[in-house]
């Protein structure tokens, strides 16, 4: 079985400052790993992946994510905040060898950037 | 090309009455899933099609939960009875087969609201 959490449901920052998501997942097998990003009113929307290779991914708006097997982790950073970051953030994880049920979300952080 | 697209966008119905929400997904995907977002909650998911084949359906809630998919193509999600706790916004998501089989696309979304 597979499992996600996020710390923190709400985060905020400052404009221009640091941005840091935090994901952790449970895995019996080598994932794939995935952010995804919610705006008000919107479905989801995919920000970057990790499936194999390059422990270091980038992603759309800036942003990237390190998978780091020894730590069960896919924390989601940006080096800095912009206004239109601010929306609902969920880490994912899927068996790669499977997909439907094996497919989950953790429960999301909400992301506020402070003028 | 064209997204995935659901239909309503919003839906607003009688506790008792029964609701059918429905989900376009993206031309030539074969994986296409329904998740429901409660208010300030995760994504909880309800049920994955392959083709028209529904190899899983644990996350349906109840009996008065059920859906199809027709043609590989649509899916209609249809919640009979309708109670309050039923309020969420529904969404639809697909994903193409082979190598990207792993990616949701995400629709818009239908939110339900049960008085």
């Amino acid at each position: 079985a597979q499992s996600v959490t996020q710390l923190g449901s709400h985060v905020s920052v400052s404009e221009g400052a640091l941005v840091l998501l935090r994901c952790n997942y449970s895995s019996s097998v080598p994932p794939y790993l995935f952010w995804y990003v919610q705006y008000p009113n919107q479905g989801l929307q995919l920000l970057l992946k990790y499936t194999t290779g390059a422990t270091l991914v980038k992603g759309i708006n800036g942003f990237e994510a390190e998978f780091k097997k020894s730590e069960t982790s896919f924390h989601l950073t940006k080096p800095s905040a912009h206004m239109s970051d601010a929306a609902e953030y969920f880490c994912a994880v899927s068996d790669p060898g499977n997909y439907g049920q094996n497919f989950v979300f953790g429960p999301g952080t909400r992301l506020s950037v402070l003028p | 090309g064209a997204g995935v697209s659901q239909s309503p966008s919003n839906k607003v119905t009688e506790k008792g009455k029964d609701v059918e929400l429905r989900c376009d997904p993206i031309s030539g995907h074969t994986a296409l899933y329904w998740y429901r977002q409660s208010l300030g909650q995760g994504l909880e998911f309800l049920i994955y099609f392959q083709g028209n084949s529904a190899p899983d359906k644990s996350g349906l809630p109840s009996d008065r939960f059920s859906a199809e998919r027709t043609g590989g193509s649509v899916s209609t999600l249809t919640i009979q009875r309708t109670q309050q706790e039923d309020s969420a916004v529904y969404l639809c998501a697909s994903s193409p087969p082979g190598q990207g089989a792993h990616e949701q696309y995400f629709g818009p979304g239908t939110r339900l609201t049960v008085t």
